[in-house]
């Protein structure tokens, strides 16, 4: 899983199995979480929220689960394809006072999907 | 119209050069974002702007100059640049601050 500060990690799939991201986050006072993904020489592109009074919301084929309680998000893929392969982002909203809006990444994780 | 353009994709200039950023969107969003991506790293917020004030600055070197003329658009002046600034810039918008951003694809920087 990636958490802020650590080299990036990797994570190979075979097409068709589930694939499962971590995040540990760090701000206690984080309340609204997301997930991003990137592919190559585009911008991040929005898979799913979650804000903090939840702990698990599903998407088509993703679902995110937040553990606040060890400050861990995960993202999982269901029936993963090749298309899904990318750097995947956690990204934490500070909410409160001056930060209010401050979206803060994870350091990704690089996702390989093979045929 | 439900994304985020940027201008232009590729930028490569001098150090002595001024040149700017540009970013639109018409989605209604009242917030915008501009961030700097080096290879290999997550994005990194440099300014946000809420309902067309500025409200975060990260401490972004003053050769980096925003400005927001309108809701839909928000440009990134630079001048003087290093080197060290060559780097992918996206613009993101949202609802208001606390909600999901939309990211453009970027511009190509490269400072020479």
């Amino acid at each position: 899983g990636e958490s802020v500060g650590l080299h990036l990690p990797t994570l190979s799939v075979q097409e068709g199995d589930n694939s499962i991201i971590n995040c540990a986050y760090s701000n206690s006072a984080s309340d609204y979480f997301i997930w991003y993904k990137q592919e190559s020489g585009k911008g991040p592109q929005f898979i799913i929220d979650i804000r903090s009074n939840m702990d698990k919301r599903q998407g088509q084929r993703v679902t995110v689960l937040l553990n606040k309680t060890v400050k861990h998000l995960s993202l999982q893929i269901a029936a993963t394809q090749p298309g899904d392969s990318a750097v995947y982002f956690c990204a934490e909203n500070n909410a409160g006072g001056t930060s209010y809006g401050k979206l803060t990444f994870g350091q990704g994780t690089i996702l390989t999907v093979h045929p | 119209d439900t994304e985020v353009t940027q201008t232009p994709k590729h930028l490569v200039m001098g150090m002595t050069n001024k040149k700017s950023l540009k970013c639109e969107q018409h989605m209604g969003h009242r917030a915008m974002y501009w961030y700097k991506q080096k290879a290999k790293k997550p994005p990194e917020l440099m300014f946000v702007y809420s309902y067309e004030k500025l409200s975060i600055n990260e401490s972004v070197p003053s050769r980096f100059s925003p400005e927001c003329p309108n809701s839909s658009l928000l440009n990134l002046h630079l001048h003087a640049l290093q080197p060290e600034d060559s780097a992918l810039y996206l613009c993101a918008s949202s609802w208001d601050s606390g909600n999901e951003q939309f990211f453009g694809p970027g511009t190509r920087l490269t400072v020479l």
